[in-house]
């Protein structure tokens, strides 16, 4: 079955710098790759999505980049801000009916003002 | 909308004890799903409901059982609680068939068995 690994376990940066994540996946079957954040005591929230037929996606301060062939994925934050210090965790899925995520094991972030 | 809840959101049990964990939407989505998350360990799938009426197990199902009452709610049974089972459970949903995967989250209920 799928897996995903996610790297770093920890990643502290200084406000206004930039924090990437990385995942990668085992199945190439996998076509739909989610980044939820999950703030202290919240269940996780939807932040960024992409599919396996683009590359890179954008919204404001974050992005996704997808490599099919190395299978791997990233999550860049530009311009961090002490409100993005929560746990980020990536997630592949093979989409369909069934539509099951498999997730990393979660980053947390800290950003220090 | 209220989206995804889920109660209660905090039990402590005792070995042995046995409960049910409530998850509702009314988001009107066909899809439901319980989480189990664990320190340094993501968060894993119990069961899934794909549609009202159907019930599949996922990654790590042994010990539950789940109940999809209706299109609102699915509930998680643990019928004879082990230490192993204390975590914090997610419920989430989705609507299926317009191929949009993303997955709401309710806010947790946190268990601990003595």
């Amino acid at each position: 079955g799928e897996n995903v690994e996610q790297h770093p376990s920890t990643l502290s940066v200084q406000e206004g710098d930039s924090a990437v994540i990385k995942c990668t996946y085992s199945d190439s079957a996998s076509n739909y790759f989610p980044w939820y954040k999950q703030e202290l005591g919240k269940g996780p929230q939807l932040i960024i999505d992409i599919r396996s037929n683009v590359g890179e996606k954008k919204d404001q301060r974050i992005a996704v980049t997808l490599n099919k062939t190395a299978k791997h994925f990233s999550l860049h934050i530009t311009e961090t801000q002490p409100e993005d210090s929560a746990v980020y965790f990536c997630a592949a899925s093979m989409g369909g009916s069934q539509g099951n995520l498999i997730f990393g094991k979660g980053t947390k972030l800290s950003v220090k003002p | 909308n209220a989206g995804v809840t889920q109660t209660p959101k905090f039990q402590v049990l005792k070995t042995g004890q046995s409960m049910t964990l409530q998850c509702a939407q009314d988001m009107n989505h066909n899809s439901m799903y319980w989480y189990r998350q664990d320190p340094g360990m993501g968060l894993r799938l119990i069961y899934y409901s794909a549609s009202e009426g159907t019930t599949d197990k996922g990654e790590v199902p042994n010990g539950y059982n789940v109940s999809r009452l209706n299109k609102r709610e699915f509930s998680l049974r643990l019928e004879s609680a082990a230490p192993s089972q204390t975590s914090v459970y997610f419920c989430a949903s989705r609507i299926s068939g317009t191929g949009n995967y993303e997955q709401y989250f309710g806010p947790g209920t946190r268990l601990t068995v003595t």
